[in-house]
């Protein structure tokens, strides 16, 4: 009940493309839901954030789309850059703590 | 913009041995955590503090681990005895306050051999 599951394991994305990763929680007790970027060798940093009474939220060209009914949340990176190649984790909070997914692996090969 | 500080980087010891690593939270920030993050699997939160007490200490394995943060601002997190399985990143992250935002540090990075 405290899992977060995160997909796709791995992605290669086009430079220019959509990356779209998922997010599924079963704790309808989740009020915060944050996504952390994370390069090699450093800490994760937070990207963007939604609470579960928004749908959608958007911070340039990151948007994250959540559907309460269906307790899943995605991230959109759109025009994805080389740049952006990293690790992506989802989280979700519960009583003042934070569950990460699993991560996802993004390529976007120029 | 202010950052989590951690030290050592890189901390290479021997099964057995006891090892230590820092954290400076951004300061005024008044909530600290300790996550250990295995090589591609997300962070896992060991222990968190608000101000000089902890809060959640639920999944720090206590015969060997220990956490403190006397004044409530740095904290220390120590291994002893260290075991092979414990090779891993270990993170700090802090927030304002409990409800707020988490900042992570850039890790400390373990090998046991």
């Amino acid at each position: 009940q405290q899992q977060v599951k995160q997909s796709p394991q791995s992605l290669i994305v086009q430079k220019g493309g959509i990356s779209i990763i998922n997010c599924a929680y079963e704790n309808t007790a989740f009020d915060y839901f944050p996504w952390y970027q994370q390069f090699p060798g450093k800490g994760p940093a937070l990207l963007i954030a939604i609470r579960p009474d928004v749908s959608e939220k958007k911070e340039g060209r990151f948007t994250i789309s959540f559907n309460k009914s269906a307790k899943q949340f995605s991230l959109h990176i759109m025009d994805s850059q080389p740049g952006d190649s990293a690790t992506y984790f989802c989280a979700a909070r519960g009583y003042n703590k934070l569950i990460f997914g699993a991560g996802t692996r993004l390529a976007v090969h120029p | 913009e202010a950052e989590v500080a951690q030290s050592p980087r890189y901390k290479i010891t021997e099964k057995s041995q006891a090892v230590a690593f820092w954290c400076d939270p951004i300061s005024g920030h008044a909530t600290l955590y300790w996550y250990r993050q295995i090589l591609g699997q997300g962070p896992e939160l060991l222990v968190q503090f608000q101000d000089e007490s902890v809060v959640d200490d639920s999944q720090l394995p206590k015969d060997r681990f220990s956490a403190e943060r006397l004044k409530g601002v740095d904290s220390t997190l120590k291994i002893q005895p260290a075991e092979l399985g414990d090779s891993a990143m270990y993170l700090c992250a802090s927030s304002r306050e409990v409800d707020q935002p988490q900042h992570f540090g850039d890790g400390t990075r373990l090998s046991i051999l």
